[in-house]
């Protein structure tokens, strides 16, 4: 099993969807989580963190669920804009509680 | 506000050369990484720094040497340039181990 697995999708949508993206991590000792987002030949840049109560930022909203181990990434309203591929990321207990990225799910939304 | 610089860009080397790819931060971050991303496996560690002076392997770090002689700088080695290692390759920095990472904008690598 995938230390962090993702759906690679696409989710094709249309402009002005809500598309939610879930991701599921095996190391229940996990204590740090986020979601990245990678364009097209461009470097991941930090989108949010999750935390454990659920935070919203904008049309974002990300949770966790620690009993089933999955962070959740809900994006509302979906922009053009929002076409990229998103990395869920955890932090792993190997190697020094190191950060482990998930493959990533990739999104496009259509006109 | 440069954050995190990489050098070069793009390259393309013969099988057997050596190269040397250079991170540079500006954000006195203690955490470093090297990472390789190619189609379909997603972002790969090949070795890491918590420290100036200290290195350590991540889990593809075969065929790289890696050194941190400065705290801003991260250097990644290919000694024999192998067509497998022909990749984009993301240096990365963080002020927490676990915190949220800052990456620079990748170095395009092809290995003929």
């Amino acid at each position: 099993r995938k230390e962090v697995e993702q759906d690679p999708g696409p989710f094709n949508v249309p402009e002005g969807a809500t598309v939610a993206f879930n991701c599921t991590y095996s190391n229940s000792a996990s204590q740090s989580f986020f979601w990245y987002r990678q364009d097209c030949r461009k470097e991941p840049k930090l989108l949010m963190s999750v935390y454990s109560s659920g935070n919203e930022d904008g049309r974002f909203t990300a949770q966790l669920n620690r009993a089933s181990q999955y962070i959740s990434l809900l994006i509302r309203d979906s922009k053009l804009s929002d076409s990229a591929t998103y990395l869920c990321v955890v932090n792993y207990n190997n190697a020094g509680n190191m950060l482990t990225f998930g493959g990533g799910t990739r999104l496009m939304v259509k006109p | 506000n440069a954050g995190v610089t990489q050098t070069p860009k793009f390259r393309v080397l013969k099988t057997g050369q050596s190269m040397t790819l250079l991170c540079a931060q500006d954000m006195n971050h203690e955490y470093m990484y090297w990472y390789r991303q190619d189609p379909g496996m997603g972002l790969r560690l090949i070795h890491y720094s918590v420290g100036e002076g200290t290195t350590a392997k991540g889990e593809v770090p075969d065929g790289y040497n890696v050194s941190r002689l400065k705290k801003q700088n991260f250097l990644l080695g290919l000694e024999s340039a192998a067509p497998s290692q022909t990749s984009v390759y993301f240096c990365a920095s963080s002020y927490l181990l676990t915190g949220s990472q800052h990456f620079g904008d990748g170095t395009r690598l092809s290995i003929l």
